[in-house]
């Protein structure tokens, strides 16, 4: 039972460019997250997807687009990078409204330069 | 605005004493809380939860918190702190109506020492 999984584990990117974040559970969840964590901001919720099909705005979305592919998968795009988006990037999941606790990813390390 | 406060950037402590980290919360409503571990280049693991019933929580590695209504606190604790426990720690917060969103707090260093 691998949990959540993330590629890739490390990214270096040049401005403008963009690229995709990959996140995968196989617990059957039906709610899936991704966080940003920055040194002494905690985490910070991106985008999160509710249920398969539904994907919603968190704290700090802009400048990132995210799709609900199936109930297994939920990816992170960055459109065109920036150095504020380097960051710790975590995918989690929650089997439901009903059982909150989350699962996370390891995380992507990604660096904007 | 909803918040969660861990007001300790680093604690230390002692192999072998009682360790706290402290988190206060500021949430309509009664709130679940949680406290989550984060060891070093790894993701975050979830240590207890309190969703309702006993103030007292107890959790994963010998770990419990005390959850205070009127103080709206989220207490971690444990009475015999281990070099092995350091690491960041985590409170988050879940609204518990109209929304799936958690609100973490920064987070708090634990560094215990032998």
């Amino acid at each position: 039972n691998a949990g959540v999984t993330q590629t890739p584990k490390f990214q270096v990117l040049k401005t403008g460019q963009s690229m995709t974040l990959q996140c995968a559970q196989d617990m059957n969840h039906n709610s899936m997250y991704w966080y940003r964590q920055d040194p002494g901001m905690g985490l910070r919720l991106i985008y999160y997807s509710a249920s398969e099909g539904t994907t919603d705005k968190g704290e700090v979305p802009n400048g990132y687009n995210v799709s609900r592919l199936n109930k297994r998968e939920f990816s992170l795009r960055l459109e065109s990078a920036a150095p504020s988006q380097t960051s710790v990037y975590f995918c989690a999941s929650t089997e439901g409204p009903s059982t909150d606790t989350q699962y996370f990813g390891p995380g992507t390390r990604l660096t904007v330069l | 605005a909803q918040s969660v406060a861990q007001p300790e950037d680093q604690v230390n402590v002692a192999e072998g004493n009682p360790l706290t980290v402290k988190c206060t919360y500021s949430v309509s409503g009664n709130p679940y809380l949680f406290w989550y571990v984060q060891y070093p280049n790894r993701g975050l693991q979830f240590l207890l939860k309190y969703i309702t019933g006993d103030n007292l929580v107890k959790g994963s590695y010998g770990f419990e918190a005390e959850f205070n209504k009127s103080q709206t606190s989220f207490h971690l604790k444990k009475p015999s702190a281990l070099v092995s426990d350091s690491a960041l720690y985590f409170c988050a917060v879940r609204p518990t109506r109209g929304t799936y969103k958690y609100i973490f707090g920064t987070g708090t260093r634990l560094k215990v020492l032998a």
